[in-house]
C-alpha cells in the first residue's frame, strides 16, 4: 500500500498570506489527523478529521481550519499567516474502524515544510 | 490534561552501547503509548505501541513495557547501530481519541 503523501512538500509564504496543505491518506483509512511541528513548541496536535467531520480539536487560533472530503483526502488551511506559523506540518491517518480510537496506530507523511517569510 | 515527558537529549553512546530512553506519562484515561522515529529530513515511523497496562511492545531490538504503577513507558535497546541515530518520540492517546500527546524528543547519537 502506498504510505501517506503530502503536497506540497515546501512552501514559502509571506506574513498575511494564506496557505493550503493537502494530505492524501493511506488507502481506506478514514481517520486523518494533522500536527504542527516546531522547534521551540514541540509536535501539536491540531485537529482530526473522520467522515467528513470535525471529531478533536487542539489548542489552535481559529486561523487554522481544516477539512475532509468523501474520499477521505484532507485539505487543512492557515490564514493570516505569521511568522510563528513557520514548521513543519505532519499529516497522519488511520483506519477509523475502532471504538477505541486512542488504540489505533497513526501513520505519518512526510510532512509540508512552511516558512513565512 | 495529558502530558508526556522524556529525558533531555542529545544521548549520544558507541555503537553496541545499551540504550535507555526515559518516558513518563500524565493521562485522565487508560491511554495507549507509543515510541516513534524521526529520521533527519522525514516525518513519523511508528517504532512500537502498547496499549494497556504490562503490555510490552518491540520492534527492531527496541522494547518498553507499559507501566501504570509508575506511569512510564521507557524506552530500551540492548546494542545500538549507528543506524539508530534519530530523534525519538514518546507520544500518548487517549481513550477514544486519535489525538497524539508527544513528549519533546530525545536525539541520539551513535558513533562508530
Amino acid at each position: 500500500k502506498a504510505g501517506v503523501t503530502q503536497t506540497p512538500r515546501y512552501l514559502i509564504k509571506t506574513r498575511g498570506q494564506q496557505v493550503t496543505l493537502s494530505c492524501s491518506p493511506i488507502s481506506g483509512h478514514r481517520s486523518v489527523s494533522w500536527y504542527q511541528q516546531t522547534p521551540g513548541q514541540g509536535l501539536q496536535f491540531l485537529f482530526e478529521y473522520f467522515s467528513e467531520t470535525q471529531r478533536n480539536k487542539g489548542n489552535f487560533p481559529g486561523r487554522f481550519s481544516g477539512r475532509q472530503f468523501s474520499n477521505s483526502r484532507s485539505e487543512m488551511n492557515v490564514s493570516t499567516l505569521e511568522l510563528g506559523d513557520s514548521a513543519l506540518y505532519l499529516c497522519a491517518s488511520s483506519p477509523g474502524r475502532g471504538l477505541t480510537g486512542g488504540q489505533e496506530t497513526q501513520y505519518f507523511g512526510p510532512g509540508t515544510r512552511l516558512l513565512v517569510l | 490534561g495529558d502530558s508526556v515527558t522524556q529525558m533531555e537529549g542529545p544521548v549520544t553512546l558507541s555503537e553496541e552501547a545499551f540504550l535507555t530512553i526515559n518516558c513518563t506519562y500524565t493521562a485522565t484515561g487508560y491511554p495507549s503509548l507509543f515510541w516513534y522515529v524521526q529520521y533527519p529530513g522525514e516525518g513519523l515511523q511508528l517504532l512500537l505501541k502498547a496499549t494497556k497496562a504490562d503490555d510490552k511492545g518491540s520492534n527492531k531490538g527496541f522494547e518498553a513495557t507499559y507501566r501504570k504503577e509508575t506511569t512510564s513507558f521507557h524506552l530500551e535497546k540492548g546494542s545500538v547501530q549507528v543506524s539508530d541515530s534519530a530523534v525519538y518520540f514518546c507520544a500518548l492517546s487517549d481513550t477514544g481519541r486519535r489525538a497524539l500527546t508527544f513528549g519533546s524528543g530525545t536525539r541520539l547519537q551513535v558513533q562508530p
